[in-house]
């Protein structure tokens, strides 16, 4: 069956240095990936949505990429500051093509 | 109010309890789920709903039982449940369904407690 794999549970980097986050998906060609960040006790919140033709995607300090080859998609959060710190969410579409199927998630720390 | 909501935010049950959890979306949107999140685990859809219809169900146990009476409202009754039903439910919503490249709207989630 189709999986969103990102294997760091955790992740702890100091202020200021580039967080990269992984998510990996097998059994299945997603035509695009959505990025969503968690804070505790509350929802998701949408990030970035990057298609498969699409190489990179920026929106402010994030960056996203899609490799097709590899089956990978990295996460990037430049400059990254404690306020970042939060649990991070990879999905894509499942093969229904009706919902999202999610990864379980990276915590973020950032420590100033 | 804005954005999703759910009602109530915390509920603490005994397992011959029958309570329903509540969620409404203020977005204008076609298509709701329910998704329930356990420690340590991935998101795990339940339900989906479009355009009021279920279009979705990944093998829910009976004593969860979804009703979508208008595009805007979304229940999930429960009835008879066990302790590992302890876990965040979460309700989403999007402009159509997801296959259609459609970001997807969380409500804050009702933190669920089964004793």
């Amino acid at each position: 069956s189709q999986k969103i794999e990102q294997n760091s549970e955790a992740l702890n980097i100091q202020e200021g240095k580039t967080a990269t986050l992984t998510c990996n998906y097998t059994n299945y060609s997603p035509a695009y990936l959505q990025w969503y960040r968690q804070d505790p006790g509350r929802g998701p919140v949408f990030l970035l949505l990057i298609r498969e033709n699409e190489k990179e995607k920026r929106k402010e300090r994030l960056k996203v990429t899609f490799d097709t080859t590899l089956k990978q998609s990295l996460f990037h959060i430049t400059a990254s500051q404690p306020a970042d710190s939060a649990t991070y969410l990879c999905a894509a579409t499942g093969e229904a093509g009706t919902a999202l199927i999610f990864g379980k998630g990276t915590t973020l720390s950032v420590s100033s | 109010e804005t954005g999703v909501t759910q009602t109530p935010r915390h509920l603490v049950m005994g397992m011959t309890n029958k309570k329903s959890l509540k969620c409404e979306q203020h977005l204008g949107h076609n298509a709701m789920y329910w998704y329930k999140q356990s420690a340590k685990k991935p998101l795990e859809l339940m339900f989906v709903y479009s355009l009021e219809e279920r279009v979705e169900n990944n093998s829910v146990p009976s004593r969860f039982s979804p009703e979508c009476p208008n595009s805007s409202h979304l229940f999930l009754h429960l009835h008879t449940l066990q302790p590992e039903d302890s876990a965040l439910y979460l309700c989403a919503s999007s402009q159509a369904l997801a296959g259609a490249i459609n970001e997807q709207f969380f409500g804050p989630g009702t933190r669920l407690t089964v004793l």
